[in-house]
């Protein structure tokens, strides 16, 4: 399976909103309702932010929604924050017991 | 509290082996299945390989480009996964992840992970 596709930077001003796309094929984000997405902190273990598509586990913050259109997922994080600036890594499900990560997107907060 | 502590990784030279540990805790070990995450230096996010919860030994899947060099294992005595590493490559060098699936046997998302371990494949 070939690594999903993210822009590898984004960036925003604080209290701005940024969206992340994660585009992939009907064979992994288009077919299944299994994309996640994670925070990674510099040094730091990727972190879970948004399961199944657009589930937000508990504590992480409302500001932090995803969405799948076709082969595309996107995270969008509202009201952006000095501490939202990471690297973020969408994964889905790709089929036959695989999973397959994007190529992962840097966020900066301007 | 979920934790995952990995151990086990270093320096091996080319065609060595390795084996990583993972240590569990904070939830009901058996019920879920784990897996590892590896990450080169300055690179994404990779899937390696998972194991499905079980009473005894459980179900393995590979990421084709580790199938038939590495063995993943579990020993749910001892709340314990395992990363058995064959044959290094250069290109194997990376901070290995364990992670904690969410489910007992679907491949979906990681919910915790540990602080990683760091492999070094060289000569």
């Amino acid at each position: 399976q070939s690594a999903l596709t993210q822009p590898p930077s984004a960036s925003g001003s604080p209290g701005q909103s940024v969206t992340i796309s994660c585009t992939g094929t009907s064979s992994d984000v288009g077919g299944y309702n299994y994309v996640s997405w994670y925070q990674q902190h510099p040094g730091k273990a990727p972190k879970l932010m948004i399961s199944e598509v657009n589930k937000r586990p508990s504590g992480v913050p409302d500001r932090f929604s995803a969405s799948k259109s076709g082969n595309t997922a996107s995270l969008t994080v509202s009201a952006l924050q000095a501490e939202d600036e990471a690297d973020y890594y969408c994964c889905s499900y790709a089929g036959s017991n695989n999973l397959v990560f994007g190529g992962g997107t840097k966020l900066t907060v301007l | 509290e979920v934790q995952l502590l990995e151990s086990g990784g270093g320096l091996v030279q080319p065609g060595g082996s390795l084996r990583l540990s993972c240590s569990a805790s904070g939830f009901t070990f058996d019920n879920y299945g784990m897996s590892w995450v590896r990450q080169a230096p300055g690179k994404g996010l990779e899937w390696v390989s998972s194991i499905s919860g079980s009473d005894s030994g459980g179900d393995t899947y590979y990421a084709a480009s580790v199938r038939g060099q590495f063995i993943i294992s579990r020993d749910n005595s001892k709340n314990m996964v395992y990363l058995q590493m064959n044959s290094l490559r250069a290109e194997d060098t990376a901070t290995y992840y364990c992670a904690k699936d969410a489910y007992y046997n679907r491949r979906s998302h990681f919910d915790y992970w540990g602080q990683g371990t760091l492999v070094t494949v060289s000569s």
